[in-house]
């Protein structure tokens, strides 16, 4: 089955700089890889995805590059905010119905003031 | 759009005791909604698919009889947890998706249930 490894599990950046988070997946048939953030005490919330007949999408300050050939996606945050510490979640499926999803086990990003 | 809730969003019980969590879907149609379950620090773990109108399918090793879910409706699903014990004290998660086939799961605000 699919397994969905993420690094690095901590990340500390200074406010105003780029945080990037890496992720891994075995299964080739993966198609849709959503992010989420979750911070403490709340549920994720669903901030970017991307499938897998695009190679970058990019939402404002957050932007996802998927790399099929080596299965790897990435998130990148660029002038990073406080407000933006939380856990981050990737998650890879091969379901085109949402179902089957694999989580990444998670990084934490704290955001210097 | 695409906003999940979940009630209560904590409930501490007794041993013993059963205990149920609600999820709705407030704005779309969930004709499949998602329990997941989260201890400290750690990602989230299906648990089961709740479709509505048919039986949820389990993951292996999570026991059926002792979660009981029951999707009635293409807004509501529900989690019961049967005779809960203090290991069954976690973070309970739900997730809806979004018809069309897109395959997102919006998650609710999750439920911190704690057994005594």
């Amino acid at each position: 089955g699919e397994n969905v490894e993420q690094h690095p599990s901590t990340l500390s950046v200074q406010e105003g700089d780029s945080a990037v988070i890496k992720c891994t997946y075995s299964d080739s048939a993966s198609n849709y890889f959503p992010w989420y953030k979750q911070e403490l005490g709340k549920g994720p919330q669903l901030i970017i995805d991307i499938r897998s007949n695009v190679g970058e999408k990019k939402d404002q300050r957050i932007a996802v590059t998927l790399n099929k050939t080596a299965k790897h996606f990435s998130l990148h945050i660029t002038e990073t905010q406080p407000e933006d510490s939380a856990v981050y979640f990737c998650a890879a499926t091969t379901d085109n119905y949402g179902q089957n999803f694999v989580f990444g086990p998670g990084t934490r990003l704290s955001v210097l003031p | 759009g695409a906003v999940v809730s979940q009630h209560p969003s904590w409930v501490i019980c007794k041993s013993g005791t059963s205990v149920k969590i609600e999820c709705r879907s407030l704005d779309f149609q969930a004709t499949t909604m998602f329990w997941y379950r989260q201890f400290p620090k750690q990602s989230l773990m299906l648990m089961a698919t709740s479709n509505e109108g048919s039986k949820a399918t389990y993951e292996q090793g999570v026991e059926k009889d002792k979660f009981l879910i029951n999707h009635a409706s293409l807004t509501l699903s529900t989690l019961t947890v049967t005779s809960a014990h203090p290991e069954d004290s976690s973070f309970y998660i739900c997730s809806a998706r979004l018809p069309g086939g897109g395959g997102e799961q919006y998650f609710g605000p999750g439920t911190r249930l704690t057994v005594t």
